[in-house]
């Protein structure tokens, strides 16, 4: 089955504490992208990779990072996470115009 | 950031209603508009891809329609059920580099 994994689904952590958000993708897609869901907000690009070692900022990548060492796995880093960063975040990957989502991580930093 | 608006931004349908809601979004650079039905918990999930003006697609009760020359698309569902109960998210695609700006959703609730 085509699917984009995500791991945790929910997490609580506190500022300040590293913390990385796992993506991983079944479909062989080069392009991978992570998006923040915010209330009233549609999503917003974090981060987004065209290809294995090729990533670059999106609309809102101040806080994050990411790396691209696989094409299946791209995973995004809160290296010092602030309450700002409390948000709903999805994992995506595309190939032509079908883009699939992953299931949301629920962050919240306290 | 491209500025893409969907309207209302909520509503509460009685179940056997139709109903229809709106995406606009820039007219110019036109690629690909994207809509998408999420659930609470779930993964956004694909309706329709439209790329040409004047597309109209269907699946099921749901249609969407596209008009790029003034920037907008309908999304219509026809015959409400409690399962049509979602956010209903548009995504404007500006070229083929794979960058989607969402607006910011539809939540249609329907009510038995």
């Amino acid at each position: 089955e085509a699917q984009v994994t995500q791991n945790p689904r929910y997490l609580i952590t506190v500022t300040g504490k590293k913390l990385t958000v796992t993506c991983s993708q079944n479909m062989n897609h080069e392009y991978m992208s992570w998006y923040r869901q915010d209330p009233g907000l549609g999503l917003r690009q974090i981060y987004y990779s065209m290809n294995v070692e090729v990533t670059d900022k999106g609309d809102v990548p101040e806080g994050y990072k990411v790396s691209r060492k696989e094409k299946r796995n791209f995973p995004l880093i809160l290296e010092s996470p602030s309450p700002n960063q409390t948000s709903l975040y999805f994992c995506a990957s595309r190939k032509g115009l079908e883009a699939f989502f992953g299931q949301g991580t629920r962050l919240t930093v306290v | 950031i491209l500025n893409v608006e969907q309207s209302p931004q909520s509503l509460h349908v009685q179940e056997g209603d139709s109903t229809n809601f709106t995406c606009s979004f820039p007219s110019s650079n036109f690629y690909a508009l994207h809509w998408y039905r999420w659930e609470t918990a779930k993964s956004p999930e694909a309706l329709f891809v439209m790329t040409l003006n004047g597309d109209e697609k269907k699946k099921g009760r749901i249609s969407a329609t596209l008009n790029t020359k003034e920037g907008y698309s309908y999304l219509y569902i026809k015959g409400s059920q409690p399962e049509d109960s979602a956010t209903y998210l548009c995504a404007f695609d500006p070229s083929n580099d794979y960058k989607l700006s969402f607006g910011a959703g539809t939540t249609v609730t329907v009510r038995a």
